[in-house]
């Protein structure tokens, strides 16, 4: 079955440092592949988009990779400040359904 | 930009009762609506994709006739929890596409249920 997998462990690190969140998928070649952002007790905010043939995309302070050979997304946020603190939660993406299934997400904390 | 309302954000109800909850697209329309539930510390799992016009479409294990979607306009989607159980408490999250099939997805805030 398809499984995505995401750092389960929260990941703290010094404001000012980049932070690398890593979300992998088995039994699954998806079209594309989005980032979201969730703060407690609300919904999800998209961040970026990448599409299987881009291997990299940027969003001013946001970066993001696709290796599908590797079946992996690197998601980065360089010069991290505490309002960066939150839930990411990765999602592939097929193009037939336009369904979008979640990965648990990886919580970032960043301290001042 | 594109806002996606979601209401009640919290409800509590009885154990037996049935809670709507409704999602609506603001200044844009939607044909197709997603619902998740989330646990805590959980992600999304998604529940059912709502259809403008014709039946939703259930993902496995979701059981249709306890929650009843209904998509009769582009700009209104709701869920109804019927005969609700402690078990069924969760944060629902509803979503639409931006622009069509594919698109990143606006989340409305999401419904606080809680079955007591």
């Amino acid at each position: 079955s398809q499984k995505i997998e995401q750092n389960s462990e929260a990941l703290n690190i010094q404001e000012g440092k980049t932070a690398t969140l890593t979300c992998n998928y088995t039994n699954y070649s998806p079209a594309y592949l989005q980032w979201y952002r969730q703060d407690p007790g609300r919904g999800p905010v998209f961040l970026l988009l990448i599409r299987e043939n881009e291997k990299e995309k940027r969003k001013e302070r946001l970066k993001v990779t696709f290796d599908t050979t590797l079946k992996q997304s690197l998601f980065h946020i360089t010069a991290s400040q505490p309002a960066d603190s939150a839930t990411y939660l990765c999602a592939p993406g097929s193009s037939n359904t336009g369904k979008l299934i979640f990965g648990q997400g990886t919580t970032l904390q960043v301290k001042p | 930009g594109a806002v996606v309302s979601q209401h009640p954000s919290r409800v509590i109800c009885k154990s037996g009762t049935s809670v709507k909850i409704e999602c609506r697209s603001l200044d844009f329309q939607a044909t197709t609506m997603f619902w998740y539930r989330q646990f805590p510390k959980q992600s999304l799992m998604l529940m059912a994709t709502s259809n403008e016009g014709s039946k939703a479409t259930y993902e496995q294990g979701v059981e249709k006739d306890k929650f009843l979607i209904n998509h009769a306009s582009l700009t209104l989607s709701t869920l109804t929890v019927t005969s609700a159980h402690p078990e069924d408490s969760s944060f629902y999250i509803c979503s639409a596409p931006q622009s069509g099939h594919n698109s990143p997805l606006h989340f409305g805030n999401g419904t606080r249920l809680t079955v007591t």
